[in-house]
């Protein structure tokens, strides 16, 4: 079993939809959650960065963390087609000690204009 | 504001060739250094991190190799090279001495070897 867990895709939706992307994990640890939104041919770009439960907003996006279920999740509102990317979530555990991200496989996300 | 080089963009080479791939970092000191293989359609797998020049640690056995001769250089390296090392190579920095460890990538390399 993966570390991480992540719903490949393709995820296909018309514009102005609400999206949402999630991720499961396996390690009790993980404090630190974040989402990286990847342009095809590009590096990942940080999009959020969550501590411990709960929401985060910025934007047309928001982070949620559910720690209890061992889930994480983004929302899109308004989706455009300049979203259509591989969004990737990451984690970690502050006592990692090698300092590295666990990230999921990516899901691909197309908005249909 | 930190931004993160990486050259060359794409590269072709065949098998049994050498290779050398560069990340430089500017706008920073002493950051924690990081080389990423993605290949098509998976995740990120971690080849290397450094916490400082000279200091590297591999996380997955292979025939590729990494230095870091400066603060903010890093340098991904083979000798012969496989088909299999065909992907998409990331580098990334973090802060150093900061648990939440969030990376900031570069734009990557696209090796294929033939």
């Amino acid at each position: 079993q993966k570390e991480v867990e992540q719903d490949p895709g393709p995820l296909s939706v018309p514009e102005g939809a609400i999206v949402s992307l999630n991720c499961t994990y396996s390690n009790s640890a993980f404090q630190y959650f974040m989402w990286y939104r990847q342009y095809s041919r590009k590096g990942p770009e940080l999009l959020m960065y969550t501590y411990s439960s709960g929401n985060k907003e910025d934007g047309r996006f928001t982070a949620q963390v559910d720690k209890s279920s061992k889930y994480i999740s983004l929302f899109i509102r308004d989706s455009q087609p300049s979203d259509s990317a591989t969004y990737l979530c990451a984690m970690s555990a502050m006592d990692t000690g090698r300092r590295a991200l666990t990230f999921g496989s990516g899901t691909r996300l197309q908005v249909q204009p | 504001s930190q931004t993160i080089h990486q050259w060359p963009a794409t590269l072709v080479q065949p098998v049994g060739s050498p290779l050398s791939l560069e990340c430089t970092v500017e706008g920073t000191s002493n950051p924690n250094l990081y080389w990423y293989r993605q290949a098509a359609g998976r995740g990120l797998q971690l080849l290397f991190y450094s916490v400082g020049i000279g200091q590297i640690s591999s996380e997955v056995p292979q025939n590729l190799s990494a230095s870091r001769p400066q603060d903010r250089q890093f340098i991904l390296s083979s000798k012969k090279l496989l088909l299999s090392d065909s992907g998409f190579y990331l580098c990334a920095w973090s802060v150093a001495g900061v648990s939440t460890d969030t990376q900031y990538f570069g734009p990557g390399t696209r090796l294929t070897v033939l």
